[in-house]
């Protein structure tokens, strides 16, 4: 069965540096998304992205996020200039269309030190 | 952010017998809902879900029920397996929006042999 995957699955860096997580779709899929679930938190919705731009974005993906798909199959999640509180975990996912249910990948383990 | 609300952290049940996992929204807007599966280093796997047009839907040993005036769904299975134990996350998603999921915390169900 496709699946959705993440590299790496754990990234640890120093605050104050870039890093950017990487994603692999499931290859037919049009819809992806990035979460994040801080330790002992709910899984939060970060943004959503459609036709190559964002189609949506929570509070927290300020301008210290961006999302990129720069080829056709990986998608990427950058975060500059890195926080304590952005140690979390964070997940990718995908789906084919509007009505389908998103696939997620196993997720990253951002820790920043 | 309480729009997506499990009140249980954790069940237990015996194996053989029925799983009945509980999960409150207090957001109207909300058309669709799914529940996810998710064992320990993994991402959340998609298990079943139900449109707000609708009041059950059934996929083996998985049943969801959507109250819509008492905005409360439910999870049940039946028969429970030890297989089953893992962290379930009920999510909505909202009319109108890019379909990004909101979710609950989360009920850790542990079925017991």
């Amino acid at each position: 069965e496709p699946e959705v995957t993440q590299t790496p699955s754990h990234q640890v860096t120093q605050m104050g540096q870039e890093v950017i997580l990487r994603c692999v779709p499931i290859s037919n899929h049009l819809y992806f998304y990035w979460y994040r679930q801080i330790l002992g938190q709910k899984v939060e919705f970060l943004v959503s992205f459609y036709n190559n731009e964002i189609s949506e974005k929570s509070e927290i993906f300020d301008d210290q996020f961006s999302v990129e798909r720069p080829d056709g199959s990986n998608f990427t999640l950058k975060i500059r200039s890195t926080k304590l509180e952005d140690s979390a975990m964070y997940f990718c996912a995908s789906s084919g269309a509007r009505g389908q249910p998103q696939h997620f990948g196993d997720g990253t383990r951002l820790s920043i030190l | 952010d309480q729009q997506v609300k499990q009140n249980s952290p954790s069940l237990s049940v015996q194996e053989g017998r029925i799983s009945i996992l509980n999960c409150d929204y207090t957001n109207s807007m909300f058309d669709y809902f799914l529940w996810y599966k998710k064992y320990p280093a993994e991402g959340p796997t998609f298990l079943i879900s139900i449109s707000s047009i609708k009041d059950k839907n059934e996929d083996g040993r998985f049943t969801v029920f959507l109250n819509k005036s008492a905005k409360h769904l439910s999870l049940h299975i039946v028969p429970s397996q030890p297989g089953d134990s893992a962290v379930y996350f009920c999510a909505a998603i909202r009319s109108g929006s890019a379909r990004q999921l909101t979710f609950g915390s989360g009920t850790q169900l542990t079925v017991l042999p």
